[in-house]
């Protein structure tokens, strides 16, 4: 089946403007997260998504980053009035999470490459 | 803070060595590992994932897991210059399924 797809697959932007990167997970997963990886770095942990339950946000570096999930399903990170350190690779992954508690494969989009000038 | 730690290598392994990547974990909670392969400018693809002590195979791969010594390892069997990549070792969170990720070893199969 299809596996997780994300878009844009590169976004160039200007300093202060703000973008939306969108995450389509593996159908019937309902877990869905969000990384950021900078170039030469392990990932960094951003946002979580579990169901119907409220978000885990633990990891989103400050309030310029929100994210969302409609239906269960597609995700949508925002970055508002983007700085040059936002500039790296921003991965989505999903899960079956089959029962409370449990920890299923993740399985990666193919990220998007942002680029803050 | 729970950590994944990982020599950053570069690792360098002849073709047709045995390659051992290791990992180490401070969250005594964590339950599940996972090995995941990154080529330069692609995503992360699981390799083996491992949840008791011990060994599992699958195929060239080898993952070990020791919980009373917090560690554990991927080996990769008759290397191929195609295993050259950064490994990603993984453990989750007690309690949740975030997944916390060491920064990698980098892997260089010589020909």
């Amino acid at each position: 089946g299809a596996g997780v797809s994300q878009s844009p697959s590169n976004k160039v932007t200007e300093k202060g403007k703000d973008v939306e990167l969108r995450c389509d997970p593996i159908s019937g997963h309902t877990a869905l997260y969000w990384y950021r990886q900078s170039l030469g770095q392990g990932l960094e942990f951003l946002i979580y998504f579990q169901g119907n339950s409220a978000p885990d946000k633990s990891g989103l570096p400050s309030d310029r980053f929100s994210a969302e999930r409609t239906g269960g399903s597609v995700s949508t990170l925002t970055i508002q009035r983007t700085q040059q350190e936002d500039s790296a690779v921003y991965l989505c992954a999903s899960s079956l999470a089959r029962w409370v508690g449990s920890t299923d494969t993740q399985y990666f989009g193919p990220g998007t490459r942002l680029t803050v000038l | 803070q729970k950590e994944v730690e990982q020599n950053s290598g570069p690792l360098s392994v002849p073709e047709g060595a045995i390659a051992s990547l290791n990992c180490t974990y401070s969250d005594r909670g964590s339950q599940s590992f996972f090995w995941y392969r990154q080529y330069s400018g692609k995503s992360p693809e699981l390799i083996m994932s491992i949840y008791s002590n011990g060994d599992k195979e699958d195929g060239r791969f080898t993952a070990q897991l020791n919980k009373a010594s917090q560690y554990v390892s991927l080996l990769i069997r008759d290397s191929q210059p195609s295993d050259s990549a950064t490994y990603l070792c993984a453990g989750d969170q007690f309690g949740n399924e975030k997944l916390t990720f060491g920064t990698g070893t980098r892997l260089t199969i010589i020909p």
